[in-house]
């Protein structure tokens, strides 16, 4: 089971968007529904943003969307803020009871 | 409101045994809708899974640690505890307990909606 492989680095200008891909396999994420997307702040707890692919938990702004095509998710977040500035992690099932996640992605506001 | 806080030794000595508890409250642990798990993140790394457990006792872990990770919960006590042997400077992280849930169907695939702030655990002599 590898991590599932997300961009380094992302950057957007304020008002823009941007969109983060989550990369893995037809075993994990190209099998199954499940994929989430976490945003954790310098020093804070992680946030879950979206869950089985493309839907909001309650109270996180309809300008994050989520995507999924084949093996690969995406994470879109539009009209971009400055709180928006933070690392990124994708999550997947991946068979046979286990949990992956990708290697995270710094988003940066310009 | 659902709160978890992480409790343990901030630092352990290479080859001993790190042991963390993730104490529940504002609900129960005992719900059938839930799993319970930990995660950690390395300096400079992203985060990892460890593993994950049921209110049964039923418990899955990441093939990599498998080797070295128990976990349990206790659900009189409303905590959830790991136990991570034969550690190496590898393993010096934040670790994060969190909840499993919100999803459709089996909750092990559920996402992690409720995370504890996370503890720095060092391995260091």
């Amino acid at each position: 089971q590898s991590a599932l492989t997300q961009p380094p680095s992302a950057s957007g200008s304020l008002g823009q968007s941007v969109t983060i891909s989550c990369s893995g396999t037809s075993s994990d994420v190209g099998a199954y529904s499940h994929v989430s997307w976490y945003q954790r702040h310098p020093g804070k707890a992680p946030k879950l943003m979206i869950f089985e692919v493309s839907k909001r938990p309650s109270g996180v702004p309809a300008r994050f969307s989520g995507s999924k095509s084949d093996n690969t998710a995406s994470l879109t977040v539009s009209r971009l803020q400055a709180e928006d500035e933070a690392d990124y992690y994708c999550s997947s099932f991946a068979g046979g009871n286990t949990l992956v996640f990708g290697g995270g992605t710094r988003l940066t506001v310009l | 409101q659902l709160l978890l806080q992480e409790s343990g030794p901030l630092l352990v000595k290479p080859s001993e045994t790190l042991s963390l508890t993730c104490i529940v409250s504002g609900d129960s642990m005992s719900s059938d809708s839930f799993y319970w798990a930990w995660v950690r993140q390395p300096p400079g790394a992203g985060l990892e899974w460890i593993g994950s457990i049921y209110h049964t006792g039923s418990s899955y872990y990441s093939p990599s640690l498998k080797s070295r990770v128990a976990m349990s919960a206790d659900t009189s006590k409303s905590q959830f505890s790991l136990r991570l042997s034969s550690v190496t400077a590898a393993d010096t992280a934040i670790y994060y307990c969190a909840r499993q849930g919100g999803g459709t169907g089996w909750p092990f695939r559920s996402p992690m909606d409720v995370w504890g702030r996370g503890t720095t655990v060092t391995v260091s002599s």
